[in-house]
């Protein structure tokens, strides 16, 4: 089974802070990507990466930053985190096929006060 | 417009009842297509990958349509257990998928 594992469940950070998401996957999958779920939104793409030290921004990418130095980890990084970047953040990875479907972690719930 | 798009719902609806979803995508070069479960608080699963002949698993059945460019989920005899968000999902690309909003199904006894 596929493991996607996100380092935390849940997180408060205050405005201004640097936030760290972390995000592993034990399958050797090429593709990893990161989401934010907002309600009524859906899921909106803020990164992905299709190779060690490769991203690609996605629709949202504004205000984040992404590292990916293994192919099994993947970072997002909110370099000075604000009020509207409360959300639920999820890590999701991938086999290099367009049948292959993405694998998710169990999300991060992070509020900034 | 949105490249993927699905009613939100709520779709309310009584146990044992077929109930049908439609997820309209606008890029025709898209390539694979999947609908995903997701429970409340809980990330999004797999359910089923749809196939341009349909496919069906149990009592679920997708459906696509490449000429009008939309894919169907279909539940037969609803169970409590299916009250759940369905997304469906484009890939366009091996790496670029676009989620649709989600779908959110409510199953009443």
């Amino acid at each position: 089974d596929v493991k996607v594992t996100q380092s935390s469940r849940y997180l408060v950070k205050r405005t201004g802070e640097k936030v760290f998401l972390e995000c592993v996957q034990d399958m050797d999958h090429e593709n990893m990507f990161w989401y934010r779920q907002d309600p009524g939104l859906g899921l909106r793409l803020i990164y992905f990466s299709y190779d060690v030290k490769m991203k690609e921004k996605g629709d949202i990418p504004e205000g984040y930053s992404v590292s990916r130095e293994k192919k099994e980890r993947f970072s997002l990084i909110l370099e000075s985190a604000s009020t509207n970047q409360t959300s639920m953040y999820l890590c999701a990875s991938k086999a290099g096929t367009t049948t292959d479907t993405q694998y998710f972690g169990p999300g991060t719930r992070l509020t900034v006060l | 417009r949105k490249e993927v798009e699905q009613d939100p719902g709520p779709f309310n609806v009584p146990e044992g009842a077929t109930v049908a979803f439609n997820c309209t995508y606008s890029n025709s070069a898209s390539q694979s297509f999947f609908w995903y479960r997701q429970d409340c608080r809980k990330e999004p699963k797999l359910l089923m990958s749809v196939y341009s002949s349909g496919n069906e698993d149990g009592r679920f059945t997708a459906q696509l349509n490449r000429a009008s460019q939309y894919i169907s989920l279909l539940i037969r005899d609803s169970k409590l257990s299916d009250s759940a968000t369905y997304l469906c999902a484009v890939h366009s690309s091996a790496s670029k998928i676009i989620f649709g909003s989600g779908t959110r199904l409510s199953i009443r006894p």
